[in-house]
């Protein structure tokens, strides 16, 4: 069965300082894993994706995490964080056989303090 | 270019009433997943359908839940009878078949549930 750990509920972080969400997963094989961000009353947005190749992809507002098969983690990183980054993120992992479901981890909330 | 479409967005309802979700989804997409998400749970996925035909509806809570999808471009959750404890948002979200495994789901706005 695949699983992901998002280890922190909520992570504070100052404005314009670096800001990290940790992920890990377990799954059988090589994963495709994703990001998502959630504002409150809205739905899920995504953010970026690992599907092979370089294992530091770049996403939306100015997002990026880095692939560590080693580690089996997928954190999410953003050199210097808005305020309006302040918002509840998912980390979610797909195995690579067919039909296999997404599944997201119980989501970080990130509070960026100005 | 509209997103996936949920109505209502909020629901406030007694125990015991029968609860309809409504979702409409991209167009072009074929392939539609109903989720809940709860402060104690967080994201489960109820059912997933594969042009319109329910794939796993394994993560049904139970059975007074159930999920049709009669065309290409709606699709419905109903709840009956509504508990409290069924109270939570609900998504919806599509996304083409054969990008399945590694496109991005879109997911709509949610609806509210409150069941009293």
């Amino acid at each position: 069965a695949q699983s992901v750990a998002q280890p922190e509920d909520q992570v504070n972080v100052a404005e314009g300082n670096p800001l990290t969400v940790k992920c890990t997963y377990s799954v059988s094989g090589n994963p495709y894993l994703f990001w998502y961000v959630q504002y409150p009353n809205r739905g899920l947005q995504f953010l970026l994706k690992y599907i092979t190749g370089d294992n530091l992809v770049k996403g939306s507002y100015g997002f990026e995490a880095e692939f560590n098969k080693s580690q089996t983690s997928f954190h999410l990183k953003k050199p210097s964080a808005l305020v309006s980054d302040s918002a509840l993120y998912f980390c979610a992992v797909r195995g690579r056989a067919a039909g296999n479901k997404l599944t997201f981890g119980g989501g970080t909330r990130v509070l960026v303090k100005p | 270019d509209a997103g996936v479409i949920q109505s209502p967005r909020h629901e406030v309802t007694e125990m015991g009433q029968e609860v309809t979700l409504r979702c409409k989804p991209i167009s072009g997409h074929n392939s539609l997943f109903w989720y809940r998400q709860t402060m104690m749970r967080g994201l489960e996925l109820l059912i997933y359908f594969n042009n319109n035909v329910p794939i796993d509806d394994s993560g049904m809570p139970e059975d007074r839940f159930s999920a049709k999808m009669p065309n290409a471009s709606f699709s419905t959750l109903k709840i009956q009878p509504s508990e409290p404890r069924d109270s939570a948002v609900y998504f919806c979200a599509s996304i083409t078949l054969g990008q399945q495994n590694t496109g991005e789901l879109f997911f709509g706005e949610g609806s509210r549930l409150t069941v009293l």
